[in-house]
This record gives structure tokens, C-alpha cells and sequence, in this order.
């Protein structure tokens, strides 16, 4: 069966230092893995997709995600937070069947 | 390409009645999915559609019922409301069947549902 599990339910960091996000996933198959925000009162809106094609991958406004198969490990990373970046992160495995399955989110603050 | 949206985005029901949900999904996907989003138990996967066949269904009783179009639009139905059944409904639309595994959903902006 496939899981997810966010380690963090809330991140605050100050804006221009690191963000990191922690995700680890169980699947029984080479799994499909996503990120998405969700900014308060707005749809989810995908960040990044792993698909097998790289380990690392980047996505839209400066975020990436190392898929690690022997950590199971898919942490979402950003070099510099932006008060932009404050909004809820969901990291999300896909099924054969096509459902996604969402982790139970990580709220981000970011600090002036 | 317009995105997928939702109608209403706002919706208060009372105990007991029905309510219908609509979702015009990305022009060309042909797969729509809708999820539940709570505070309690955050996001969780309703059903597919997949030209006018459901295709997948999460674990909800069977007040909760949907239908896909020839034009590929949802709605979702809830019927005899209760109050945990207030939440986000997010509708997802994808090109293909099972969108979920390799390709991207793209989510809507959810309409609000409270059930008083």
C-alpha cells in the first residue's frame, strides 16, 4: 500500500534563510511523488513531480526535492524563503489506480 | 487555457438536505477526481471519472455520489447532509485515466461547503 508521511506539521523559518520540508513515503512499487502549496483560501497548485526521470528535481518559484529510495525520502528544499513561500505544503504519492494520496501537510511561516 | 473551476465557491446547507457540486475540468482532460479536505483528516480521495465512468472510489458512504458528462463537467451530490460533512470539496481534472500516477492533477479552487 502506499503511504506518506510530512514529519513536520509546521516550519517557521526567517525570510532569506533555508527552507527544508520533510516528507518519507512507503510504496510497493517505484513511486510517482509530488508537491503542492496551498495558499489560504486558494486550490493546491503542484510545486514539483517525481517520476523516476532524476532523483533531484526542480520546481517553479526556487524549490527542489531529492528522491532518496534507500531513505525513502522525498524533502522538498528551498535556498532562500520569500514571505511569499508562507502557505501549506502537502507531499503526495500517486497510485497505479491514478488517486493521489496527500500527506497531512506542513504549514510554513516565514519571519521578516 | 482556462483552469479547472469550481461552482459555487461557497455553500451553507442545513442538516438533512442535499447539495450538488460542479466541476468544468481543463479543456481537452478527460479525467476528473474529487477529494475532501478537512481539518481533521485533511485530503482524501472521493472518485474518479473517467469519460462518464466512475473509475476509482475512495472510501465514503454512498451519500456521497457524483457523474461525468459527455463535455467531461462533473457534479458531485451529497445527499441528507450531516455536519461533519462540511469542508473544501477540491476537483482535479487530468488528460488521461489514473492521472494520478505519472501525470499532473490540476486542483480547482475548491468550493466551500458548512453544514449547519
Amino acid at each position: 500500500a502506499q503511504s506518506v508521511t510530512q514529519l513536520d506539521s509546521h516550519v517557521s523559518v526567517s525570510e532569506g534563510t533555508p527552507v527544508l520540508l520533510r516528507c518519507n513515503y512507503s510504496s510497493s512499487y517505484s513511486p510517482s511523488l509530488f508537491w503542492y502549496v496551498q495558499h489560504p483560501n486558494k486550490g493546491l497548485q503542484l510545486l514539483l513531480k517525481y517520476t523516476s526521470a532524476a532523483t533531484l528535481v526542480k520546481g517553479i518559484n526556487g524549490f527542489e526535492a531529492e528522491f532518496k529510495k534507500s531513505e525513502t525520502s522525498f524533502h522538498l528544499t528551498k535556498p532562500s524563503a520569500h514571505m511569499s513561500d508562507a502557505a501549506e505544503y502537502f507531499c503526495v504519492v500517486g497510485t497505479l489506480k491514478g488517486k493521489l494520496i496527500f500527506g497531512q501537510g506542513t504549514e510554513l511561516s516565514v519571519k521578516p | 487555457k482556462a483552469g479547472v473551476t469550481q461552482t459555487p465557491r461557497y455553500l451553507i446547507k442545513t442538516r438533512g438536505q442535499q447539495v450538488t457540486l460542479s466541476c468544468s475540468p481543463i479543456s481537452g482532460h478527460r479525467s476528473v477526481s474529487w477529494y475532501q479536505q478537512t481539518p481533521g483528516q485533511g485530503l482524501q480521495f472521493l472518485f474518479e471519472y473517467f469519460s462518464e465512468t466512475q473509475r476509482n472510489k475512495g472510501n465514503f458512504p454512498g451519500r456521497f455520489s457524483g457523474r461525468q458528462f459527455s463535455n467531461s463537467r462533473s457534479e458531485m451530490n451529497v445527499s441528507t447532509l450531516e455536519l461533519g460533512d462540511s469542508a473544501l470539496y477540491l476537483c482535479a481534472s487530468s488528460p488521461s485515466m489514473g492521472g494520478g500516477f505519472q501525470e499532473t492533477q490540476y486542483f480547482g479552487p475548491g468550493t466551500r461547503l458548512l453544514v449547519l
